[in-house]
């Protein structure tokens, strides 16, 4: 069965500082992982998203790494501000017959306090 | 550039009664369209998608239908609501391209009292 864990459940961080989420899947055959962020009350929004031969990937503060051996990826934010919190969600795409088929994570709660 | 919009933010419906929340994209012709929804400490689940005009499909059965009229227009429909219809209700649009990401809507809470 396919899926994809995250951790950790949640995380409160000081501003300023960096911290890092994970992602670890079980869907096969692999196509694509993607990382979203969501505000509360909002939808996701795309940050990355990374292929099978992609190994890291930025946007902005924001890193994302892929190790497609392990079947893990990472997020990394750098110097958190008050607006990083918010939900973030790790997607990974799974090739089927009919199509990429996804498979999402149940998300990481980041707060950042003063 | 393009837009999706989804409405009504909220909406408060009792029991039985029917049910009708509508998307529509802006800015992009033939996209896949997507209707999710998400229970609170549970990863988003995905209700129906359409690749065309009248196309849809459905990945769990329910009490909902999806309905495409036009090529930007997706809507999601219930005639009777059950209390279990609440949630979180998302719609999202993509591209054909297989490694397109998905663009949502800012979603509908649905409480059914």
């Amino acid at each position: 069965k396919n899926q994809v864990e995250q951790s950790p459940q949640s995380l409160i961080i000081l501003e300023g500082k960096n911290c890092t989420l994970q992602c670890n899947y079980t869907v096969s055959p692999f196509s694509n992982l993607r990382w979203y962020k969501q505000d509360t009350g909002r939808g996701p929004v795309s940050l990355t998203i990374m292929t099978f031969s992609e190994n890291t990937k930025s946007n902005g503060r924001y890193t994302a790494t892929l190790d497609a051996d392990t079947k893990q990826s990472s997020l990394h934010i750098t110097a958190s501000q008050l607006s990083d919190s918010a939900s973030y969600i790790c997607v990974v795409s799974g090739l089927t017959g009919g199509g990429n088929k996804l498979t999402f994570g149940t998300g990481t709660q980041l707060k950042v306090e003063l | 550039s393009q837009t999706i919009h989804q409405w009504p933010a909220t909406l408060v419906q009792p029991v039985g009664s029917p049910l009708s929340l509508e998307c529509t994209v802006e800015g992009t012709s033939n996209p896949n369209l997507y209707w999710y929804r998400q229970a609170a400490g549970r990863g988003l689940q995905l209700l129906f998608y359409s690749v065309g005009i009248g196309q849809i499909s459905s990945e769990v059965p329910q009490n909902l239908s999806a309905s495409r009229p036009q090529d930007r227009q997706f809507i999601l429909s219930s005639k009777k609501l059950l209390l279990s219809d609440s949630g979180f209700y998302l719609c999202a649009w993509s591209t054909r391209h297989g490694n397109s990401p998905l663009h949502f809507g800012n979603g509908t809470r649905l409480t059914v009292t």
